[in-house]
């Protein structure tokens, strides 16, 4: 299995919903992103997890919660959304090599209503 | 200053036409990647160079170290190559985060 499995993949919320997002991968990666993209631009860096610890918060509000329960799943909680957090969110994971070679997700597309 | 800089942001293309996108970078790095994004999709890896060239199908990258560049080209492109094209770069260190360009928004017409 060499790829990177997010749930859902369109997602519609107001803005006092809780819901959450899914990342999964079984190829033995220890190291996990979530990635926020707005259209037309780059992704964005929001937090790393290595070997489920969190090494990287990219000082992202605290309406986002990440939790990485074990080695293969990810997920970011959400709560109290505004409208201008819709966007595509993007999970990566990352293996055991030194050049980070990061293989992605198809996405989250995400609209805060 | 972008520490990744990319041109051309948008380029049009007749279809077997020979492209070019060119990335740039001023940090020091452990690798460079090229990345494909089609239109409300994910992103897809294309390349990871360290040094040199390398080929897959229609698609070389190359990477010259000293200069700090590096070149995507697409040879007889098709309209099915027509997607965003994202060079990032990578610091020494594992896990670390990318350094993203701004992208080039590619489009090949039939």
């Amino acid at each position: 299995d060499t790829e990177v499995t997010q749930t859902p993949k369109h997602l519609v919320m107001g803005m006092t919903n809780k819901k959450s997002l899914k990342c999964e991968q079984h190829m033995g990666h220890r190291a996990m992103y979530w990635y926020k993209q707005k259209a037309k631009k780059p992704p964005e860096l929001m937090f790393v997890y290595s070997y489920e610890k969190l090494s990287i918060n990219e000082s992202v509000p605290s309406r986002f919660s990440p939790e990485c329960p074990n080695s293969s799943l990810l997920n970011l909680h959400l709560h109290a959304l505004q409208p201008e957090d819709s966007a595509l969110y993007l999970c990566a994971s990352v293996g055991a090599t030194s050049n980070n070679e990061q293989f992605f997700g198809p996405g989250t597309r995400l609209t805060v209503l | 200053k972008n520490e990744v800089e990319q041109s051309p942001q948008n380029l049009t293309a007749q279809e077997g036409e020979f492209i070019t996108i060119n990335c740039s970078y001023s940090v020091g790095i452990s690798a460079l990647h090229w990345l494909q994004q089609h239109p409300g999709g994910g992103i897809v890896s294309l390349f990871m160079l360290s040094s040199g060239k390398k080929k897959h199908g229609r698609l070389i990258a190359t990477i010259n170290i000293q200069e700090k560049h590096s070149s995507l080209h697409i040879t007889a492109s098709h309209p099915r190559d027509s997607a965003v094209y994202i060079c990032a770069v990578s610091p020494p260190g594992w896990g670390s985060r990318l350094t993203f360009g701004e992208g080039t928004q590619l489009t090949v017409n039939p």
